[in-house]
């Protein structure tokens, strides 16, 4: 019974290094979302997908891409870090687009 | 866009009271699901409860229950009994039944429940 499975779950980079945070789900859900959040922020949405091989933006995409090439997993790639993406990012996932999220436990990244 | 509002950064209840937290939201769709997160510091997202908006009787998940009130675009979430394993950080959210495809988060209340 894992659920949703993020790794890392802590992360150091520095500026202008490029990594992939892993989140993998067994629930054969369709939809699947990355998360950061921010301090006096709230969750704003990064990317989302509802189903393999279809990825969409969302509130705040620059400097991140996705892929979903299985309905399992749907991993984030940092392109260029940046101090700006020192956050801690969440993955979620739905088995449809009603209801709640199921959420991993989150990667806390810093961007040095 | 919707947005969801919390203004309530940070609340406080004696173990054993019952305590408020506040959302508005604004939206001009009539068919969505709101939803109210609890985040401990360990950090997980887990789901305290949910209501539909097309469903007029408010949800009650043991402790936890909800004011919804639709016209006011009002959504509160009353905890009853306090206990010291309450204190966490609350979100609200909203999703709308029509695209699904994203959630709308407020800013989150930091409830401490004082022993």
């Amino acid at each position: 019974n894992a659920g949703v499975t993020q790794t890392p779950k802590f992360q150091v980079l520095k500026t202008g290094q490029s990594m992939t945070l892993q989140c993998a789900q067994d629930m054969n859900h369709e939809y699947m979302s990355w998360y950061r959040q921010d301090p006096g922020m709230g969750l704003r949405l990064i990317h989302y997908s509802v189903g393999a091989g279809i990825t969409d933006q969302g509130e705040v995409p620059n400097g991140y891409n996705v892929s979903r090439s299985t309905t399992e997993d749907f991993p984030l790639r940092l392109l260029s870090a940046a101090p700006s993406q020192t956050s801690v990012y969440f993955c979620a996932s739905s088995e449809t687009g009603l209801g709640g999220y199921t959420f991993g436990s989150g990667t806390r990244l810093t961007v040095v | 866009a919707q947005t969801v509002t919390q203004s309530q950064p940070e609340m406080s209840v004696q173990e054993a009271e019952t305590v408020t937290l506040s959302c508005t939201y604004d939206t001009s769709e009539s068919d969505y699901y709101l939803f109210w997160y609890k985040q401990p510091p360990s950090r997980q997202m887990i789901l305290v409860i949910r209501q539909e908006a097309y469903k007029q009787q408010n949800a009650t998940e043991n402790r936890f229950s909800v004011n919804f009130q639709k016209a006011a675009k009002s959504f509160s979430l009353k905890i009853s009994d306090s206990q010291l394993g309450d204190a966490a950080m609350y979100f609200c959210a909203y999703r709308s039944r029509r695209t699904g495809n994203q959630f709308y988060f407020g800013t989150g209340t930091s409830l401490t429940v004082i022993p």
